[in-house]
């Protein structure tokens, strides 16, 4: 069965570091999520894209957060520098629908990531 | 705005209880609903969503949900509980493809 792959499982880092994060969605599928959840809460929308394009970052903190798929196919959301405040789970999913038509989203094992 | 509200962050249920975990919605129009679990260390799976139709959807592992319009819930039910259950619960809510997650009820199970 297709599967949405997310690398690495956990990150540790310091603050005011760089970290990257890889999603790989299940082939074919045009429109990819991030979301970012914070313990204790439900996942929050960060960034959407459907094929190459973005379709929404307004929740993306841009000054730090950056999100990109070079290629339509996998991507790769980046924060420089971390902040304390940004330990959470981020996940990514993918559907097979266009942006604004709701299709199932399948969900990544996501990327814990805790910055001390 | 958009919301959705889950009022329990954590329940425990006895092995072979019944299970009934709560999820209220705030949209201008009636959203599709659904309902995901989250294992330790895993991504989320759905189990069952409501788009329109017969407000009682049944989903995957015996789980089933309610739609009530008079009281914007949409409840999800098992009948008897297996300790495999235990896990965090999210209900969501969506008006197009941007989903809308609750803040999650753990569930505990005791053998």
């Amino acid at each position: 069965e297709a599967e949405v792959a997310q690398s690495p499982r956990y990150k540790i880092t310091e603050k005011s570091q760089a970290v990257a994060f890889w999603c790989d969605p299940i082939s074919g599928h045009a429109t990819l999520y991030w979301y970012r959840q914070i313990l204790g809460q439900g996942p929050e929308l960060l960034v959407q894209f459907q094929d190459e394009s973005v379709v929404d970052d307004s929740q993306l903190p841009k000054d730090r957060f950056s999100a990109e798929r070079l290629k339509g196919v996998d991507s790769t959301l980046k924060i420089q520098p971390a902040e304390l405040g940004d330990s959470a789970m981020y996940l990514c999913a993918s559907s097979s629908g266009l942006a604004g038509n709701y299709n199932e989203q399948f969900f990544g094992p996501g990327t814990r990531l805790t910055v001390l | 705005a958009q919301s959705v509200t889950q009022p329990d962050i954590h329940i425990t249920v006895s092995e072979g209880a019944s299970l009934e975990l709560r999820c209220n919605y705030s949209y201008g129009a009636t959203p599709y609903l659904f309902w995901y679990v989250q294992s330790p260390g895993q991504g989320l799976q759905l189990l069952l969503k409501y788009f329109s139709g017969d407000t009682l959807v049944q989903g995957i592992k015996g789980f089933e949900a309610e739609f009530k319009r008079s009281q914007s819930s949409f409840n999800l039910r098992k009948p008897s509980v297996h300790w495999s259950d235990a896990a965090e619960y999210f209900c969501a809510g969506s008006s197009g493809d941007k989903l809308t997650f609750g803040t999650g009820t753990r569930l505990a199970v005791r053998p």
